[in-house]
């Protein structure tokens, strides 16, 4: 099976300084490798995705992703931090569940990053 | 605008007492999913349909059950069998079933504990 391990469970970043929130994967096959944010009690919203092509994608709010192959990580990124950017944020890859032979997202257990002013 | 909402936002059960959480999407999505949240712990799988009248089982089924009678709809039931239900749950959907590269849309979640 598929699966993503976030190493950190908190990172703390000063405002305007740059921000990364570390993700590494294990496929068996080519990753499809998403990046979602959660604020206090709402529900994820999605950043960016990895599907093919480019290793940097850039996604919502100035996020973006660099894909290494070679060291199996997918680690989210941000020139300058905002307070605002305070949230939890998840890694996920797209995972075959051979229950019913369809593709699902596996999540990692989330990083809570914290933006001081 | 088009969304999902799940209701209520809290709700509290009592020992023995089944809940159902609603969950309504206007998106006009195939696929729909319900997660459930723990500290610490990320998002866990409970159940998911692809289609209208059917549904699979998730890493976590045991002491759930849903129904999909519609295409917009996709409520949880937490039955008393269900012995640590205190989580916050959330459920999402996407545009297309089976292999897709489509993100998953997410409602804001039911906060539910025990009296």
């Amino acid at each position: 099976a598929q699966s993503v391990a976030q190493p950190e469970d908190q990172v703390n970043v000063a405002e305007g300084n740059p921000l990364t929130v570390k993700c590494t994967y294990s496929v068996s096959g080519n990753p499809y490798l998403f990046w979602y944010v959660q604020y206090p009690n709402r529900g994820l919203q999605f950043l960016l995705k990895y599907i093919t092509g480019d290793n940097l994608v850039k996604g919502s709010y100035g996020f973006e992703a660099e894909f290494n192959k070679s060291q199996t990580s997918f680690h989210l990124k941000k020139p300058s931090a905002l307070v605002s950017d305070s949230a939890l944020y998840f890694c996920a890859v797209r995972d075959l569940y051979s229950g019913a032979g369809s593709y699902q997202l596996t999540f990692g257990k989330g990083t809570k990053l914290s933006v001081i002013p | 605008d088009g969304g999902i909402t799940q209701s209520p936002k809290y709700l509290f059960r009592k020992e023995g007492q089944n809940v159902t959480l609603s969950c309504e999407q206007n998106l006009n999505h195939d696929a729909m999913y319900w997660y459930r949240q723990d500290p610490g712990q990320g998002l866990r799988l409970i159940y998911y349909s692809q289609i209208v009248n059917d549904f699979q089982k998730g890493d976590i089924a045991e002491g759930y059950s849903v129904s999909r009678e519609k295409k917009e709809s996709f409520p949880l039931t937490v039955t008393s069998a269900q012995k640590n239900p205190t989580a916050f749950y959330l459920c999402a959907s996407k545009g297309d079933r089976g292999v897709s590269n489509q993100p998953q849309h997410f409602g804001d979640g039911t906060r539910l504990s025990i009296l």
